[in-house]
């Protein structure tokens, strides 16, 4: 199937790291990719991470995967206010047909 | 550019009216996308036209008509609609990893759109 789990909700501290999980059943998918939603937008593409690696740094951002185990995670260090969004891990199953996660929901508190 | 360009933003309309949304990119990307996205939901995927040909339609009720008239441009035709279409209807474009992309999908900002 095509399954795409995600935690709902996350509420952490300004400042903090943020740790976002994913998990999925089945991805022949040669890049997963995290996308953010602030309220009213559309998405926006914040990083991916190509199949054949295990971590990807950008800034503020590391992404792991662990593809034995089908686990996706996006780190976001010295978390803002302006991070708070909804977070969509995604990838493209068999071409042209991306599948998202339900979306975790980032609230971060002053 | 690295924009793809949705209108309008916000639209109302009554269940008889036929209405258009529409998309634009000018990023040379040759599959273009319409989603839908209901409150606290991830998006549905609806059409995907590839090469301006329509090559993904995920049982979509034909009041939804979509149409792409070149690899620019992509419309929504919206006729008798119901309140429960109601919804945030994104637009997005992709370039094949194949031809040295990244195949993410570039979603433009959205047409809300209001049944009544």
């Amino acid at each position: 199937g095509e399954d795409v789990e995600q935690s709902l909700f996350l509420s952490v501290r300004e400042g903090d790291s943020s740790v976002i999980n994913c998990t999925y059943t089945d991805s022949s998918s040669t890049y997963l990719y995290w996308y953010k939603q602030e309220p009213g937008a559309g998405l926006q593409l914040l990083t991916y991470i190509f199949s054949n690696m295990d971590m990807k740094q950008d800034q503020r951002l590391t992404v792991l995967l662990n593809k034995k185990d089908k686990h996706l995670s996006l780190r976001i260090a010295d978390t803002q206010t302006g991070d708070s969004a909804i977070y969509f891990c995604a990838y493209d199953n068999y071409g042209q047909n991306f599948v998202f996660g339900p979306g975790t929901r980032l609230s971060v508190l002053p | 550019d690295t924009e793809v360009t949705q209108t309008p933003k916000h639209l109302v309309m009554g269940m008889t009216n036929k209405k258009s949304l529409k998309c634009e990119q000018h990023m040379g990307h040759r599959a273009m996308y319409w989603y839908k996205q209901k409150a606290k939901k991830p998006p549905e995927l609806m059409f995907v036209y590839s090469y301006e040909k329509l090559s993904i339609n995920e049982s979509v009720p034909s009041r939804f008509s979509p149409e792409c008239p070149n690899s620019s441009l992509l419309n929504l035709h919206l006729h008798a609609l119901q309140p429960e279409d109601s919804a945030l209807y994104l637009c997005a474009s992709s370039q094949d990893i194949g031809r040295g992309g990244t195949g993410e999908l570039f979603f433009g900002e959205g047409s809300r759109l209001t049944v009544l």
